[in-house]
């Protein structure tokens, strides 16, 4: 499987600032996806990114408030613009899909807006 | 939308006891993949089932991929502290997506 960095791996930011994230594979991947997670539940998609195109959100997610970068095959980025308190979480990115579609992740980003 | 019915939510254990958690959906799925997610990481992928009926182990964890593909269990045997965390049931979906159970969280008694 293939070896995931994230930096930042957590950050405090102040309410209507925006922050990069930025996900990092020891191996070029198809595609990468980005999680947001609340501390104790299921995780949600926000998007798939592939490169060499617009990644593709899920429902409830837009590019002006999450707008991704996928420049090449081992790296993404993921910007959580304008935040606010609603934006507080932790925030994962994956690789996929492996053999069975399945998908590695990340160890995170936790953040919190204040 | 599609919705994976994982259970129980939580559990506690005590240490050596065997543990057994299910997800269990709807509809046919050809992939289950259980997790598990410790505090501060990411998912880990634990197994992969793709054949009906599968019986797959890891070390003290068995997966199985139900018959009818509408759902799978996860057992541990022997639970060590170590097991503490979230358990996570998913399925691959279109487009290359998973699909997540809500997650079943292990505590160890005190």
């Amino acid at each position: 499987s293939a070896v995931i960095s994230q930096k930042p791996s957590r950050d405090i930011c102040q309410r209507g600032t925006s922050l990069t994230i930025q996900c990092q594979v020891d191996s070029q991947v198809t595609m990468m996806f980005w999680y947001r997670q609340q501390p104790g539940q299921s995780l949600t998609l926000i998007a798939t990114a592939n490169q060499g195109s617009e990644a593709t959100y899920e429902s409830g997610f837009v590019i002006d408030k999450f707008p991704i970068s996928r420049p090449n095959l081992t790296f993404s980025t993921l910007t959580v613009s304008n935040m606010s308190p609603e934006d507080s979480s932790i925030y994962l990115c994956s690789v996929g899909p492996g053999k069975f579609y399945e998908q590695y992740f990340g160890p995170g980003t936790r953040l919190t807006v204040t | 939308g599609q919705q994976l019915n994982q259970s129980p939510q939580s559990m506690f254990i005590q240490e050596g006891e065997d543990v057994s958690m299910n997800c269990t959906s709807s509809s046919i799925f050809n992939t289950w993949l259980w997790y598990k997610q410790d505090p501060g990481e990411g998912p880990v992928l634990l197994i992969a089932l793709y054949k009906a009926g599968e019986l797959t182990s890891n070390g003290r964890l068995t997966a199985q991929f139900g018959i009818t593909r509408k759902d799978s269990f996860l057992n541990i045997s022997a639970s060590i502290p170590s097991d503490v965390g979230i358990y996570f049931c998913a399925v691959t979906h279109s487009n290359y997506q998973l699909i997540w159970g809500a997650g079943t969280k292990l505590i160890i008694k005190p």
